[in-house]
């Protein structure tokens, strides 16, 4: 059975912190990674990953995937309290027409300040 | 305007009620979909649609009924509902067919039964 597991669940760090969110997969036919931002409402779009080893940024978050581990990281520097939020992990699943989108737990953040 | 609409943001209802969601994306999209989200739980796929037929349901219950009448609509009809199927239920679409589609989520109907 497809799953997608996120650690740690929750996590509480002070502003200016370094932090790293880890994601790991047992999927078959896998596509690609996404990392998603939920805050109070619908996810917002962060990260996909479909190469090994290949690091994504986008300001202060950045993204790798590692295929042999089958699992991928998301990194937040320099924290502030507006990056506080549930970070999903989503793994897409090749299938007949398309794929289909299995999400992990959620990382729950909350940064103090 | 957001690319993923979705109406109503709340909704109450008795378990005897029928009452309907809507999705409407302005993206182009080719493939839409249903999750349920209840609290401390991944989401759950619930429905897919692709080029307006359904291509997976995951066993939800029949008291779930999607629609689709064609590639930018869809629609979720409730009826007998349970107090377990409250939840915030969203909509996402994407364009099948791209090597790593995302899927792009409107803001959810939080809805609470009765």
């Amino acid at each position: 059975e497809d799953k997608v597991v996120q650690s740690p669940l929750s996590l509480v760090v002070h502003e200016g912190d370094t932090v790293t969110l880890n994601c790991s997969y047992e999927v078959t036919n896998f596509r690609s990674l996404l990392w998603y931002k939920q805050e109070k409402k619908a996810p917002t779009f962060l990260f996909m990953l479909t190469s090994s080893g290949i690091e994504k940024k986008s300001g202060r978050l950045s993204s790798i995937l590692d295929k042999k581990e089958l699992s991928s990281i998301l990194n937040i520097t320099a924290t502030q309290t507006g990056d506080s939020a549930i970070y999903l992990c989503a793994v897409e699943a090749s299938r007949n027409q398309g794929g289909k989108l299995i999400f992990g737990q959620g990382t729950e953040l909350s940064v103090k300040p | 305007e957001t690319g993923v609409t979705q109406t109503p943001r709340h909704l109450v209802m008795g378990m005897t009620n029928k009452k309907s969601l809507k999705c409407e994306q302005h993206l182009g999209h080719n493939a839409m979909y249903w999750y349920k989200q209840s609290a401390k739980k991944p989401l759950e796929l619930m429905f897919v649609y692709n080029f307006k037929e359904q291509t997976e349901n995951n066993s939800v219950p029949s008291r779930f009924s999607p629609e689709c009448p064609n590639s930018s609509h869809l629609f979720l009809h409730l009826h007998t509902l349970q107090p377990e199927d409250s939840a915030l239920y969203l909509c996402a679409s994407s364009q099948r067919g791209l090597a790593g589609e995302t899927q792009y989520f409107g803001p959810g109907t939080r809805l609470l039964v009765l």
